[in-house]
């Protein structure tokens, strides 16, 4: 059980264009969606929390209208990186947390953004 | 800026001995302290938390003790096995749950040799 998924698992995109990217709560309903980024061999930073049907918390030095988060539904959450640069070439992944569960938290597998 | 400092970067230690983590934090508000394993190669998962109101907390082999005068918490895993060979990050955060100004340690590779 508790099972994240992220779609797509790799994308190369140009720079300018945007680019989606899914998360999924699998066999869980998730109230609480957390979306981070990953540089190679490096620590994770949180970019935003997003609660259903809310708008996204962003963390400070974030850019909301760069980085639209959308949590429409308790299985769904997207990223959307607008107008990519390949300065935003990087391993994006989601956690999501249960209905209910105050501290847990389950990550997805990643989703690796190349901007050329 | 707030920041999350992480000691050692590098941890290597004998099948069985205790290996321990610390890391301490500069926002005196943060309430919120989890830790993350993450394997070579595999998503991150969250392996023990506790909030500010709590000293310990145990876990089976791990367990989590934070000090909030001194402003530091520590990662202790008993009788470590190869398994527990990971990147373990710590975090602080300023919501008691898990989102709004989460700052990361920048990890401890733990290396337990057989």
């Amino acid at each position: 059980g508790a099972v994240v998924s992220q779609h797509p698992s790799r994308v190369i995109c140009k720079s300018g264009t945007s680019v989606k990217i899914e998360c999924r709560s699998l066999d869980f309903q998730a109230t609480t969606m957390f979306w981070y980024r990953q540089f190679p061999k490096q620590s994770l930073m949180l970019m935003a929390t997003s609660n259903e049907g809310s708008k996204a918390t962003y963390e400070q030095g974030v850019e909301k209208d760069k980085f639209l988060i959308n949590h429409a539904s308790l299985t769904l959450s997207t990223l959307t990186v607008t107008s990519a640069h390949p300065e935003d070439s990087s391993f994006y992944i989601c956690s999501a947390r249960p209905a209910g569960g105050r501290y847990e938290q389950y990550f997805g597998p990643g989703t690796r953004l190349t901007v050329t | 800026g707030e920041n999350v400092e992480q000691h050692p970067s590098t941890l290597s230690v004998q099948e069985g001995d205790s290996a321990v983590i610390k890391c301490t934090y500069s926002d005196s508000a943060s309430n919120y302290f989890p830790w993350y394993k993450q394997e070579l190669g595999k998503r991150p998962q969250l392996i023990i938390d506790i909030r500010s109101n709590v000293g310990e907390k145990k876990d089976q082999r791990i367990a989590v003790t934070l000090n909030k005068t001194a402003k530091h918490f520590s990662l202790h895993i008993t009788e470590t096995q190869p398994e527990d060979s990971a990147v373990y990050f710590c975090a602080a955060s300023l919501s008691n749950t898990g989102g709004f100004k989460t700052i990361f340690g920048a990890g401890t590779r733990l290396f337990v040799k057989a």
